[in-house]
């Protein structure tokens, strides 16, 4: 699976777009790029994920660029709630491809 | 529906004593996971399995076992344990086509091994 680069930390004002970026420069054609959060040591939420296309569900919208090399999570009006460890992850999701590889992640506070 | 629901959700052990986490899931998923994570670090994946009797080794499988006799069960085992154990474990489980959305984790089991 290609290795994702994110940033370690990012605030964000209450009522604001978050926007997380996510760089994957060496992601192959058949992998997808799935986004999670962990709100203070809970389970892992799982976002979206997405493989060309821009995608929107009712949590968030991804961004990815033509070239496919990165991509942007949007919170488009983020919440207290919403301060959470965001990961950015790349793997192909076909049969056999089990492994979920979480690095760091971008931890995301959101100010009042 | 429930999703994911690990038992129990906090326990303490002594060094050398054995115990068994259970993961349940109501959703049909064929593939299930168990995963650590240590204090300011990632998941790791300990163990999985892609159907009902198989089991696989994951990134970090040395002192557990695993087994998924029944399609909705998956339980991890530490045989004695060791205070390095200690972390909060989570279980997940999948769908395994191609586009499918992810992973549903349960709420975790803090463990500590004293």
């Amino acid at each position: 699976d290609a290795k994702t680069t994110q940033p370690p930390s990012m605030d964000c004002a209450e009522g604001r777009a978050a926007n997380l970026p996510c760089n994957h420069s060496t992601i192959s054609g058949n992998e997808y790029v799935y986004w999670y959060r962990q709100i203070h040591s809970q389970g892992p939420q799982y976002i979206i994920h997405g493989l060309k296309n821009n995608e929107t569900n009712e949590m968030a919208s991804l961004i990815i660029t033509e070239d496919r090399k990165s991509s942007t999570l949007i919170l488009p009006h983020a919440t207290l709630r919403d301060t959470a460890v965001y990961y950015c992850i790349v793997r192909d999701s076909g049969a056999g491809s089990y492994q979920l590889t979480f690095g760091k992640g971008t931890k995301l506070s959101v100010i009042p | 529906n429930a999703g994911v629901t690990q038992t129990p959700k906090f326990r303490v052990l002594k060094t050398g004593q054995s115990m068994t986490l259970l993961c349940a899931q109501d959703m049909n998923h064929e593939y299930m996971y168990w995963y650590r994570q240590d204090p300011g670090m990632g998941l790791r994946l300990i163990h999985y399995s892609v159907g009902e009797g198989t089991t696989a080794k994951g990134e970090v499988p040395d002192g557990y076992n695993v087994s998924r006799l029944k399609k909705q069960n998956f339980l991890l085992g530490l045989e004695s344990a060791a205070p390095s154990q200690t972390s909060v474990y989570f279980c997940a489980s999948s769908y395994p086509q191609r586009g499918e959305g992810g992973y549903t984790f349960g709420s975790g089991t803090r463990l500590t091994v004293v």
